[in-house]
């Protein structure tokens, strides 16, 4: 079964501090992309940071950097000086190609950045 | 680019009665999905598109939801008789027709069903 897991239903982080967000996964297949979404109170789902998984290199965007390791299917969220405007609920999600392209959600890890 | 967009934003019923989501996609994008999030979840896929065609609708209940999609671009979701665990949010995104792109979303259409 393919399926993605995040430990850790809520975190805080002062302002400033950084913060890191676990998720893991389960698939047999080998091709496949990693994502972390994120979705402020407003609701709307947006990208934060994606990931190749032949790709060696973690991805960075900014203050949003990834550990990404294969083998231990393990795909970690590194927030960096943390805002207010992180605040947010992050979603993992892997993406494969089967017959279709199919997309897996995690459960999500609700961020709090405190002042 | 315009985004996804998603009307209504907000609706309430009755349980038993029906209601339609509507859902225009970015230009361009093959892929359509629909996923019910239900507070303090993750999305939860409905039914996805390949152009007209439907590629999985295992999660959607058949017997009060339907979906389609008019001429490969945009897609309504219908609820009918609504239940009161319909109660979500149903997000529609879009997405290029190649397995590395990135999935955009709308803002969500809220159902509350009392």
């Amino acid at each position: 079964a393919q399926t993605v897991t995040q430990s850790q239903p809520e975190m805080s982080v002062q302002e400033a501090e950084t913060v890191t967000l676990s998720c893991t996964y389960d698939t047999s297949e080998n091709n496949y992309y990693l994502f972390w979404y994120k979705q402020p109170p407003s609701r709307q789902m947006i990208l934060v940071i994606r990931q190749e998984a032949y790709k060696q290199q973690n991805a960075t965007e900014n203050r949003f950097s990834v550990n990404f390791q294969k083998a231990a299917k393990s795909f970690s969220l590194k927030i960096s000086d943390s805002q207010l405007g992180d605040t947010a609920m992050y979603f993992c999600a892997f993406r494969i190609e089967t017959s279709y392209d199919k997309v897996i959600f995690g459960p999500g890890t609700s961020l709090s950045v405190i002042p | 680019e315009a985004g996804v967009a998603q009307s209504p934003r907000y609706k309430i019923i009755e349980k038993r009665q029906s209601v339609a989501f509507w859902c225009n996609p970015i230009s361009g994008h093959a892929t359509l999905y629909w996923y019910q999030q239900i507070l303090g979840q993750g999305p939860k896929l409905l039914i996805q598109f390949q152009n007209n065609g439907v590629v999985d609708d295992s999660q959607l209940p058949k017997d009060r939801f339907s979906a389609e999609r008019l001429k490969g671009v945009d897609s309504t979701l219908k609820i009918q008789p609504a239940k009161l665990e319909d109660s979500a949010v149903y997000l529609c995104a879009s997405s290029r027709d190649r397995v590395g792109n990135t999935i955009y979303f709308g803002e969500g259409s809220w159902l509350t069903v009392v």
